[in-house]
C-alpha cells in the first residue's frame, strides 16, 4: 500500500525557533512532492514543490528536502513567527498512481509569542 | 481573484438530501481534481478530469456521488442521499498539463455538514 505519514502529529515551538516537519513515504518512484500549508478551515496554499530529480527546494524562510532512497522529505522553517501556526501537509504524486496526490495526516504547528 | 473558487463555502443539510457543490479551476488549467477532508486527516482523492473526460475515480467514489466537466471548464460535485458520513470538506484543484511539474492548486472547500 503506498502511504504518506507525517510524525509527529503535533508540534509547538516558540518564536525564533525553527521548524523542522518530516514526511516519509513508502513508494520511492515518485514523480513529485508538494508541500502545503492549511489554517483551521481553510484550503490548502502550496509552499514548495520539489521534483523527483531535485533534491530540495527554497522559498524565503523556507527549504524542502527529498531523498527518494530513504522515502523522506523535510520541510525546515527558518526564525518561525505566531504567523506561521498551521497544519503542514506533504502529498507525494506518484509514477505509478497517476494523477492522484496521495497526502500526509499533517502536522499541527503552534508558534508561541 | 484568478484562482480556484468553489461555492457553496458552507452547506448544511438533512441526512437523505441531495447536494451539490461546484468548482470553477484556473482558467488556463485543463485538469481538474475532488478532494474530501474529514477533520484531522490529510485530503483523499475522489476523482480527476482531463478537460471533460474523467479518467481516474478513486474507490471512495460510491455509487451516490457523481461528478462532471461539462464543457472542460467548471466541475459540479453531486452527492445523493447524504448521509452522516458524508460530513467532510469538499477540496477541488486545477492544475495545467503543459508543465512539467503538474503542480496542483487548491481552492477553499466547501464545508459539508449533515445532520
Amino acid at each position: 500500500k503506498q502511504e504518506v505519514t507525517q510524525i509527529p502529529a503535533a508540534l509547538s515551538v516558540p518564536e525564533g525557533e525553527n521548524l523542522v516537519l518530516n514526511c516519509s513515504f513508502t513508494d520511492s518512484a515518485i514523480y513529485n512532492l508538494q508541500w502545503f500549508r492549511q489554517d483551521p478551515g481553510k484550503g490548502l496554499t502550496s509552499l514548495l514543490l520539489i521534483q523527483s530529480s531535485q533534491r530540495e527546494q527554497t522559498s524565503g524562510r523556507l527549504n524542502a528536502s527529498l531523498d527518494k532512497s530513504s522515502g523522506r522529505s523535510t520541510l525546515y522553517i527558518a526564525a518561525s513567527q505566531p504567523g506561521d501556526s498551521a497544519t503542514y501537509l506533504c502529498a507525494r504524486r506518484s509514477k505509478a498512481a497517476g494523477n492522484k496526490l496521495t497526502f500526509g495526516g499533517g502536522t499541527r504547528v503552534l508558534v508561541k509569542p | 481573484d484568478t484562482g480556484v473558487s468553489q461555492n457553496p463555502r458552507h452547506k448544511i443539510t438533512k441526512r437523505g438530501q441531495n447536494v451539490t457543490f461546484r468548482c470553477d479551476p484556473i482558467s488556463e488549467h485543463n485538469r481538474l481534481y475532488w478532494y474530501r477532508q474529514t477533520l484531522g486527516q490529510g485530503p483523499e482523492f475522489l476523482t480527476y478530469f482531463q478537460n471533460e473526460a474523467q479518467l481516474e475515480k478513486s474507490r471512495l467514489l460510491s455509487d451516490r456521488f457523481s461528478a462532471e466537466r461539462p464543457k472542460g471548464s467548471f466541475s459540479t460535485l453531486e452527492i445523493q442521499r447524504t448521509e452522516q458520513g458524508d460530513s467532510a470538506m469538499y477540496l477541488c484543484a486545477s492544475s495545467y498539463s503543459g508543465t512539467s511539474s503538474y503542480e496542483q492548486y487548491f481552492g477553499p472547500g466547501t464545508r459539508l455538514t449533515v445532520t
